[in-house]
This record gives structure tokens, C-alpha cells and sequence, in this order.
């Protein structure tokens, strides 16, 4: 199993521009959810989901959309990037609420 | 979540001692907690976790303490070794609610 995967690594966006962070698990997990780690500090739920077809926001969801049309995927879209969102973003995946979650790798974003 | 601004508190410990990483949970209504450790540029890996009709659970080398009283959770590492140096994050979750919110991370720092 490939886990969690998490495209790009890395990406430079400029003020204003769009983009999708891609996410995606091969464990057949119903729960996945995205995070947003600043420099340091903790981790910020941003929108979570329990299934496909069921989106929910978490701490800090402005800017950010999501969808879950599968099980599999769990893009999270940022509308019009602000330098506000440069960020480390983990996209984690658990088989329910109550479950350890297995995190991907993380995508660093930087919006100048 | 709170923030702790660009400085992690950091433990230090000595190779070979014992380490108490503390967290104080936000919610009394949390009924689920987790420990998660993230080692440099990588993302966060659960370690153990604990349900609150329980006060103490024992993994491999690790124990979570909780005290439901003073809302305080905390993670003992036997041993400590280099390859426990990163940062440790508690997590908690209301039984009611699927959000997994994470506190203030530490960083463990290992003294050889």
C-alpha cells in the first residue's frame, strides 16, 4: 500500500492565484481530513470528511474549499491564494473519528 | 488552538533517561486523546492513543497518563534514544463531534 499520498511537495503560487492540492489513500479509509501546519506551531484542522459525499469544516476553513466524490481522493482547493495561506499542508486519512490517523507527506506552499 | 508563536517548548532530556511530555486538553467534553510524534520534515505518526473511561495506557516503551480532573494528559517515554528526538502533539475528540484538534507541540531534544 502506497498510504497516503500527497501532490506537489512543493508549490509557489503568486497573490490571487488558484490552485488544488491533491490527496488520495489506497487503505479503503472512510475518515480523511486536511491540516495546515504553520512554522512552529501545531497542526489546524481546515475541513474534514467521515465518507464520501460528506464534507464538513474544521477549525480554520476560509479560503478552502473540499470535496469527496471517493473514498479514494480528497482535494482541497484554495480559491484565490493570500500570503496568509503559505503553509505546510498534511492531508490524513483513519478509518473513522476514533482511529489513528495515517498522515501523507505534506505539501509546502508558499503564495508571494 | 493556541499559539506559541515561532518557539515550541523543548524538553530536554539525557540518551537513556526517561522522558513527560504534558499536555492540558482545551475541552472537557473530550472523550478520545492521541499522541502524535512529527520528526523533521516529515508528517505526524500516531503513537498512542486513550479513551477516557481509562487513566493509563501502556504501548511499547511508552505510557499516557490522563487526568480527567485537571483536563492534563501526559506521554512517558521509557529510555528515551536519539530517535525519539522530534515533536509531540496531543490530539482529542469529543464523541459527539468527528473534529480531531490538535494542541501545543513539544520538542523533545535528546542530550547525549
Amino acid at each position: 500500500n502506497a498510504g497516503v499520498t500527497q501532490t506537489p511537495k512543493f508549490q509557489v503560487l503568486k497573490t490571487g492565484q488558484s490552485m488544488t492540492l491533491q490527496c488520495a489513500q489506497d487503505m479503503n479509509h472512510e475518515y480523511m481530513s486536511w491540516y495546515r501546519q504553520d512554522p512552529g506551531m501545531g497542526l489546524r484542522l481546515i475541513h474534514y470528511s467521515v465518507g464520501a459525499g460528506i464534507t464538513d469544516q474544521g477549525e480554520v476553513p476560509n479560503g478552502y474549499n473540499v470535496s469527496r466524490s471517493t473514498t479514494e481522493d480528497f482535494p482541497l482547493r484554495l480559491l484565490s491564494a493570500a500570503p496568509s495561506q503559505t503553509s505546510v499542508y498534511f492531508c490524513a486519512s483513519s478509518y473513522g473519528t476514533v482511529y489513528e490517523q495515517y498522515f501523507g507527506p505534506g505539501t509546502r506552499l508558499t503564495v508571494t | 488552538g493556541e499559539s506559541v508563536g515561532l518557539h515550541l517548548p523543548t524538553l530536554s532530556v539525557q540518551e537513556g533517561d526517561n522522558s513527560i511530555i504534558n499536555c492540558a486538553y482545551s475541552n472537557s467534553a473530550s472523550d478520545y486523546f492521541i499522541w502524535y510524534k512529527q520528526e523533521s520534515g516529515k508528517g505526524p505518526q500516531f503513537i498512542i492513543d486513550i479513551r477516557s473511561n481509562m487513566d493509563k495506557r501502556q504501548g511499547q516503551r511508552v505510557t499516557v497518563l490522563l487526568n480527567k480532573t485537571v483536563k492534563h494528559l501526559s506521554l512517558q517515554i521509557a529510555a528515551t534514544q536519539p530517535g525519539d528526538s522530534a515533536v509531540y502533539f496531543c490530539a482529542e475528540n469529543m464523541n459527539r463531534d468527528d473534529k480531531i484538534i490538535f494542541g501545543k507541540g513539544t520538542r523533545l531534544h535528546i542530550l547525549p
